[in-house]
């Protein structure tokens, strides 16, 4: 069993809809990251979260800590927005990244 | 301010020539980590290094790859005699400290293909 699990795998959407990517994992963690990946392969960071919510733009991501969850949601999806999502903790043993195996997301128009 | 720069974009290599991958990561950072992802596969940590120092090695392969981070100059990833299975993308990203809550800046990625 991976230690980062997102869900779903894939997921396709039509221009407008609100969607939520979920990511959840079996260590204890310090952080929390969400990525995005773009068709060419660049990675961008999207949001570090300890605790709480952050909100940027349409994105929005929560974390719960007791629950060792965490959400990323797209309000008013975008064609742009297709890409890789992928979740990644930084454990509080260490300092390395471990990654979920990523989302891959469509929107259609 | 210029973002994580990688080089080469592509590296071409035969089986058991050397490849070099060099990172030069955010102006004032001072930490390097080097990620892996193999084709149809999740991204992977390999190492992750200090100016002049590796700090953890946990997740690079014994034998044939190195990573070096020299006062001076970008971080070298070194993968010695290559073979069809290093054939992947190679990432590095930076931060300005250590701290778990910091972001890390990636950079566009060295895809090597082994021939």
């Amino acid at each position: 069993k991976n230690e980062v699990e997102q869900s779903p795998q894939n997921l396709t959407a039509q221009e407008g809809e609100f969607i939520t990517i979920n990511c959840s994992y079996s260590v204890g963690i310090s952080a929390l990251h969400w990525l995005q990946q773009h068709p060419g392969g660049g990675i961008v960071s999207l949001f570090m979260l300890s605790s709480g919510k952050k909100k940027h733009g349409r994105l929005i991501a929560t974390i719960n800590i007791q629950e060792k969850h965490s959400s990323l949601h797209i309000t008013a999806s975008h064609p742009r927005d297709s890409a890789v999502y992928i979740c990644a903790v930084v454990e509080t043993s260490g300092s390395r990244l471990t990654f979920g195996e990523g989302t891959q997301l469509t929107v259609n128009p | 301010n210029a973002g994580v720069m990688q080089n080469p974009r592509h590296l071409v290599r035969r089986r058991g020539q050397e490849a070099r991958l060099r990172c030069s990561p955010m102006k004032g950072h001072s930490h390097v980590y080097w990620y892996r992802q193999l084709p149809e596969e999740g991204l992977k940590f390999m190492v992750y290094l200090q100016k002049e120092n590796i700090i953890d090695e946990s997740g690079m392969p014994k034998e044939r790859f190195s990573a070096e981070f020299p006062k001076e100059g970008p971080s070298i990833l070194r993968i010695q005699q290559v073979v069809r299975g290093d054939s992947a993308a190679y990432f590095c990203a930076s931060s300005p400290l250590y701290r778990s809550t910091d972001t890390q800046y990636f950079g566009p990625g060295t895809r090597l293909t082994v021939l």
